[in-house]
């Protein structure tokens, strides 16, 4: 089955202590993404990736890394979380086409993370 | 700055159509609008997309003007499980896939 999937789905941590939210899909899409998602502010992008070792910054990118070592993973990292960033996190996937545009995007199940 | 504006809310009886407006009065020659949904805290579902031309498949519909500043996304017979945040969404700039998601429309169906 065409997915793609996030873990940990929950998760509860203190401020600082390195965390790692993973993402793969299954698809060999080349274009994987990042989104945040808090109450009244919709969907915001905190990274994203073209390909193999190419990734870019999205709206929200402070506080976080990403890597882009393998085509099917794209790992989220969080050096020293802070409670600002509790919230809904999604990872998504798409194959992008040649004339700038793209197609569909999927979308992971969702993590949501605490930090207290 | 978000590039999309739409209502924040629509409600429509099901069986009917919901017709969901959206503005983007900026968008360039190349660029596509995209269409998703949300339901509850899921992941966001495609829906449909399109550059000049209507566009139809087995969700929606979705209509764009002729000037391409605005569009709308057509569920011809909406049921309750189209309860949903439905996001209009244009790609940013002819070399950048950066998505900037709009604040979206919660479209509530009513028995």
């Amino acid at each position: 089955e065409a997915q793609v999937t996030q873990n940990p789905r929950y998760l509860i941590t203190v401020t600082g202590k390195k965390l790692t939210v993973t993402c793969s899909q299954n698809m060999n899409h080349e274009y994987m993404s990042w989104y945040r998602q808090d109450p009244g502010l919709g969907l915001r992008q905190i990274y994203y990736s073209m390909n193999v070792e190419v990734t870019d910054k999205g709206d929200v990118p402070e506080g976080y890394k990403v890597s882009r070592k393998e085509k099917r993973n794209f790992p989220l990292i969080l050096e020293s979380p802070s409670p600002n960033q509790t919230s809904l996190y999604f990872c998504a996937s798409s194959r992008p086409t040649k004339s700038y545009s793209y197609n569909e995007q999927f979308f992971g199940p969702g993590t949501r993370l605490t930090v207290l | 700055d978000a590039k999309t504006t739409q209502p924040p809310s629509m409600d429509c009886a099901e069986g009917r159509a919901a017709n969901l407006p959206c503005n983007h009065s900026t968008i360039s020659g190349n660029e596509y609008v995209y269409w998703y949904r949300q339901i509850h805290s899921q992941g966001p579902q495609y829906i449909i997309h399109g550059l000049k031309n209507n566009e139809t498949n087995e969700m929606a519909s979705l209509i764009i003007t002729e000037d391409r500043k605005s569009s709308t996304l057509i569920l011809p017979h909406a049921t309750l499980r189209d309860t949903a945040v439905y996001y209009c969404i244009v790609r940013e700039g002819d070399s950048s896939y950066k998505l900037i998601f709009g604040s979206g429309t919660r479209l509530l169906v009513r028995p």
